[in-house]
């Protein structure tokens, strides 16, 4: 199947600075991708997507530029945690889809904790 | 607003003993429902889509079905290794591709 690699697999950083995370698509062009984030026991919730060339959507409630979003390719989206704060500590999880009624692939994942 | 709910949160079950997971939802139009398999500290595997009321799925010990309410995850003769939390999403029509998850179970068979 599909491949998604997310990068890194975890991050620790300090309160106030910002935090890159990567999602690629391996072996297809992901012409859309997605951000989620999960809290312990809690079910994945989108943040936004993104498509390629084009702004991100944001999901309500989820600060924009707070968490920037770059679909800059086919191939790469990325994840930026700006100014981060205890709270923002949490797992973070791409996905990216071919197209309308592909499959949706998942990257393994970020774990984030902000001291 | 687009909803899942999955039962049991938790799950037991004794190596050979089969059993099965729910998952109710309500959306503006169906256009899929996903089941996902997600270990610790990683990301969801893709297990099953299903796309009308009566469709039926089935991977090794695993079978999906759907009615236009719910669908069930049967897992027969479970193995420790199907220990794991099990997502339900659904694709509501319509222009956006994003899934809307429930909680999961979490399945733990002990052998």
């Amino acid at each position: 199947g599909a491949v998604v690699s997310q990068h890194p697999s975890w991050v620790i950083c300090k309160s106030g600075t910002s935090v890159k995370i990567e999602c690629r698509s391996l072996d297809f062009q992901a012409t859309t991708m997605f951000w989620y984030r999960q809290f312990p026991k809690q079910s994945l919730m989108l943040m936004a997507t993104s498509n390629e060339g084009s702004k991100a959507t944001y999901e309500q409630g989820v600060e924009k530029d707070k968490f920037l979003i770059n679909h800059a390719s086919l191939t790469l989206s990325t994840l930026t945690v700006t100014s981060a704060h205890p709270e923002d500590s949490s797992f973070y999880i791409c996905s990216a889809t071919q197209g309308k009624g592909e499959k949706l692939f998942f990257g393994s994942g970020t774990q984030l904790s902000v001291l | 607003e687009d909803q899942v709910t999955q039962s049991p949160e938790a799950l037991r079950l004794q190596e050979g003993e089969s059993s099965s997971l729910n998952c109710s939802y309500t959306v503006s139009g169906l256009r899929g429902l996903f089941w996902y398999r997600q270990d610790p500290g990683k990301g969801p595997e893709f297990l099953f889509t299903l796309y009308s009321a009566g469709e039926e799925k089935e991977k090794e010990r695993l079978k999906a079905t759907l009615t236009k309410k719910e669908s069930f995850l049967h897992i027969t003769a479970p193995k420790p290794e199907d220990s794991a939390t099990y997502l339900c999403a659904v694709q509501a029509r319509g222009g956006s591709e994003k899934l809307v998850f429930g909680k999961g179970t979490k399945l733990t068979v002990n052998p």
